[in-house]
């Protein structure tokens, strides 16, 4: 069965320094999505991609993050200087078609540690 | 904005007990809802949705009515097993049809089931 896959499992940085997050979406899928929590809080929305470009992001996602799809596969998050309070777990998703009423595929997520 | 709130947790149960866990949501329109489930080591997998008023999901002994009247989406099963134990999250998709259709989630209830 076709999965969504994300690397690293876990990350470990330093404040400051960038680090790229990257999810497989699963083949057919159109939308694409990155959400995270923050160790005992919800799962918060970042944002969504389609048709190479940002359809929707939320008020965390500022100018520090950024999104790609670099190759027709891979799926990207990158946190230009990480700080403190962006260690979370960061779960990718994606969808194959428009309309609320069609699943999202998460992946397992990566869990961001800055230190 | 949209919310969704759900009951205090964790909640730790014995075997082939009765399970409740509540959810309660905010929003404008009329959006989909939806249970994950989200075992140990494993991405947010869905569980059941519903997409209007008074749809009922179900998957795996699982339901869930969407009750437009009280804003609520309770996911109810008759006789929990050990393997049920995991993280469940209740979210909301508004009722756009755009390609963003971000989720909403609650904060999760962990849920344990003792043999």
């Amino acid at each position: 069965e076709p999965e969504v896959t994300q690397t690293p499992s876990h990350q470990v940085t330093q404040m400051g320094q960038e680090v790229i997050l990257r999810c497989v979406p699963i083949s057919n899928h159109l939308y694409f999505y990155w959400y995270r929590q923050i160790l005992g809080q919800k799962v918060e929305f970042l944002v969504s991609f389609y048709n190479n470009e940002i359809s929707e992001k939320s008020e965390i996602f500022d100018d520090q993050f950024s999104v790609e799809r670099p190759d027709g596969s891979n799926f990207t998050l990158k946190i230009r200087s990480t700080k403190l309070e962006d260690s979370a777990m960061y779960f990718c998703a994606s969808r194959q078609l428009a309309g609320v009423t069609n699943e999202q595929f998460f992946g397992p997520g990566t869990r961001l540690t800055v230190l | 904005g949209n919310s969704v709130t759900q009951m205090e947790g964790p909640v730790t149960l014995s075997e082939e007990a009765f399970l409740t866990i509540n959810c309660t949501y905010t929003a404008t329109g009329y959006p989909s809802l939806f249970w994950y489930v989200q075992y140990p080591g494993e991405g947010l997998q869905l569980l059941l949705k519903a997409t209007k008023a008074d749809d009922k999901g179900s998957n795996k002994g699982f339901e869930a009515t969407y009750r437009k009247e009280t804003t609520s989406f309770h996911l109810e099963k008759g006789s929990v097993q050990v393997s049920d134990s995991a993280v469940y999250f209740c979210a909301l998709s508004d009722s756009k049809e755009t390609s963003g259709s971000r989720l909403t989630f609650g904060e999760g209830t962990q849920l344990t089931v003792n043999p």
